[in-house]
């Protein structure tokens, strides 16, 4: 099945840095959703994008619905320990019930 | 808010056992899916379910099957377990709506198949 492009794969920062990693695709979607995973957890829904150039925070996190609708990206702001885990990217298409998933971003915070 | 659970969460299994993962969600969910997450590909469905008594296969339903016999609740079988199918697996449910359906997970249940 088709996957998104995620990247980067992994970083490590220090604690209090800023985190960018963004997903693309050569397909338009209507929704973007980035979820969160700690180590032997299901994933966690962080933001939910429907409507393309929508920009969206929750505490220090912010995302944004690319304007072309192939893209999105995901911002952490003064990151912490706990900022520490696997960020999925996720798009629905119109019309589909199922999420295309890109692979990950593996997250570590050095304190 | 939102809770899928999932009935186990580590299950050891030997090769040629039939497994059950069972599945529910509180959420009054049409749709229910099943993935599975292996390192370095990512999660992949299994199957997925809009409704009671109603599945579509996804990107890899071989040596699956599953049930849908109320709408809470959506199981996975693994007719005759094999070494391959060693995995994490999740469970997801949404709304079906033409608008905000986000999927919510369960915590996974860790599957080890001897």
């Amino acid at each position: 099945g088709q996957q998104l492009n995620q990247s980067p794969q992994s970083m490590f920062i220090q604690e209090g840095e800023d985190v960018s990693m963004n997903c693309t695709s050569s397909s338009i979607f209507n929704t973007w959703l980035w979820y969160k995973q700690d180590p032997g957890e299901g994933p966690v829904l962080l933001i939910a994008l429907y409507k393309a150039g929508e920009l969206t925070s929750n505490g220090r996190l912010t995302a944004q619905f690319g304007i072309t609708r192939k893209d999105s990206f995901l911002n952490i702001s003064a990151s912490i320990p706990s900022d520490v885990g696997i960020y999925f990217c996720a798009g629905r298409k119109g019309g589909s019930e199922k999420l295309v998933f890109g692979k990950g971003t593996k997250l570590t915070v050095n304190p | 808010d939102v809770k899928v659970t999932q009935s186990s969460r580590y299950l050891v299994k030997r090769t040629g056992e039939k497994v059950f993962l069972e599945c529910v969600q509180d959420m009054d969910h049409e749709n229910m899916f099943w993935y599975r997450q292996d390192p370095g590909l990512g999660l992949r469905l299994i199957y997925f379910s809009y409704d009671v008594k109603m599945k579509e296969k996804g990107d890899i339903p071989e040596g699956y099957s599953v049930s849908r016999e109320k709408k809470e609740r959506f199981s996975l079988i693994l007719e005759s377990a094999s070494t391959n199918q060693t995995s994490m697996y999740l469970c997801a449910s949404s709304f079906r709506t033409s608008g905000y359906n986000e999927q919510f997970f369960g915590p996974g249940t860790r599957l080890t198949v001897l």
